[in-house]
């Protein structure tokens, strides 16, 4: 079974401050997507990354993908009540299903106004 | 267009009853998938379908029966309810045949609880 573990699990911060959630995996991802889910609501995607080394913004939330495509990061530069949520990674496995995708456990993180 | 529907989106069921749970896309996906989600464990793959007619197991399959009849729709059969099995439950659907696009698309969950 392939892992796919994020840190930190939960995470509690004041509007504005700046956080970095991880996801890592000991095998390598064809693709990578992060998801942020609000409570009583499915999961909706904030990106995906393909590429080893890619970088990509949206707004506030910058997201790296390792240049070995085993890990990735999601950065939040000055954090907003409005960002809380659990955000989820997700990776496509390299030789299998197009598909498929694995989970990781999430971050759940609030942010205090 | 809806995305992604679940209905019913709360259940509450006994011990040993059967239901079944609903799923409909309006996005012509060709994969459609049932997770199911509890708290410090993530999302696990319970059963997919990689197009109509076809269907398999995932992670998590003991207990439930998946069907796809049409592109559209792909329910979920919960055969004798267990308390193991109080859960969300999520529905989701990719793959535009052509565009090589592999994004997730979820509905909104459906809250069970077994007593």
């Amino acid at each position: 079974t392939q892992l796919l573990e994020q840190s930190p699990q939960f995470l509690s911060i004041q509007e504005g401050e700046n956080l970095t959630v991880y996801c890592n995996s000991s095998s390598v991802f064809s693709s990578l997507q992060w998801y942020r889910q609000e409570p009583g609501e499915g999961p909706v995607l904030l990106v995906t990354v393909v590429t080893g080394g890619e970088v990509k913004k949206l707004k506030r939330l910058t997201f790296q993908f390792g240049d070995a495509r085993k890990d990735s990061s999601l950065h939040i530069t000055a954090a907003q009540p409005g960002d809380t949520g659990l955000y989820l990674c997700a990776g496509r496995y390299s030789g299998g299903s197009n598909y498929k995708l694995t989970f990781g456990k999430g971050t759940l993180l609030t942010v205090n106004p | 267009n809806a995305g992604v529907t679940q209905t019913p989106k709360f259940q509450v069921l006994k011990t040993g009853q059967s239901m079944t749970l609903q799923c409909a896309q309006d996005m012509n996906h060709e994969y459609m998938s049932w997770y199911r989600q509890d708290p410090g464990m993530g999302l696990r793959l319970i059963h997919y379908s990689v197009g109509a007619g076809i269907t398999d197991q995932g992670e998590v399959p003991n207990g439930y029966n998946v069907s796809r009849s049409t592109t559209e729709d792909f329910p979920l059969r919960l055969l004798s309810a267990a308390p193991s099995q109080t859960s969300v439950y999520f529905c989701a659907s990719s793959y535009l045949p052509g565009t090589g696009q592999y994004e997730q698309y979820f509905g909104p969950g459906t809250r069970l609880t077994v007593t």
